[in-house]
């Protein structure tokens, strides 16, 4: 049964800094991963999809990284903004579902 | 374009009561939907997965008797919670998988979401 941990669960950083949320996950017989961002009490916003093939995505200020042998991803932000506090799921895909962590939640703070 | 609808958004009902969720393809056909629930703090949980025209197949734990699927159509999956009890209160969220034609087919596409509370 695949699962997915992110580390860490909670971040809280100064506007400006850059910073990596973490991923990984159990079985690297994975079709995609995606990264998604959810507003509290909101419904989900893919940021980043990276097909298993690939290694990494980029979206503006977010590039992802997919490592499918070490069953790694990891989600970078740049220079980050107060609009970035969110909380940003990693979830991915097998054959049919889609199997999502707990989430970081991140608070930018001005 | 790929967009999903959910309604409502929010409902508060009794316990004891029947709650249906509504979720919608806007503009897409969708081969298959699924059903999430998160509770605050935790990730999303399938519940079921629905093709259209077929019986709904539900995760392990999961009471198909009380969360009644009916996926009637390429554009609409509703969820019935029966007998709501205040321990199914959550949210939840459907998705939506395309038949090719107007959004990708590897990608779900997810609904806001609706905010379920059983007194």
């Amino acid at each position: 049964k695949q699962e997915v941990t992110q580390i860490p669960a909670a971040l809280s950083v100064p506007e400006g800094e850059n910073l990596v949320l973490n991923c990984s996950f159990t079985d690297s017989a994975i079709y995609n991963l995606q990264w998604f961002r959810q507003d509290p009490g909101k419904g989900l916003t893919s940021l980043l999809l990276i097909q298993s093939s690939q290694r990494e995505q980029t979206s503006g200020r977010l590039n992802a990284s997919l490592d499918k042998s070490s069953g790694r991803s990891t989600l970078y932000i740049a220079a980050s903004q107060p609009g970035d506090s969110a909380t940003y799921l990693c979830a991915v895909s097998g054959y049919s579902t889609l199997t999502f962590g707990k989430g970081t939640m991140l608070l930018v703070s001005p | 374009g790929a967009v999903v609808s959910q309604h409502p958004s929010r409902v508060i009902c009794k316990s004891g009561t029947s709650v249906k969720i509504e979720c919608r393809s806007l503009d897409f056909q969708a081969t298959t939907m699924f059903w999430y629930r998160q509770f605050p703090k935790q990730s999303l949980m399938l519940m079921a997965t629905s093709n259209e025209g077929s019986k709904a197949t539900y995760e392990q734990g999961v009471e198909k008797d009380k969360f009644l699927i009916n996926h009637a159509s390429l554009t609409l999956s509703t969820l019935t919670v029966t007998s709501a009890h205040p321990e199914d209160s959550s949210f939840y969220i459907c998705s939506a998988k395309s038949t090719g034609r107007r959004a990708r087919t590897d990608t779900q596409y997810f609904g806001p979401g609706t905010r379920l509370t059983v007194l």
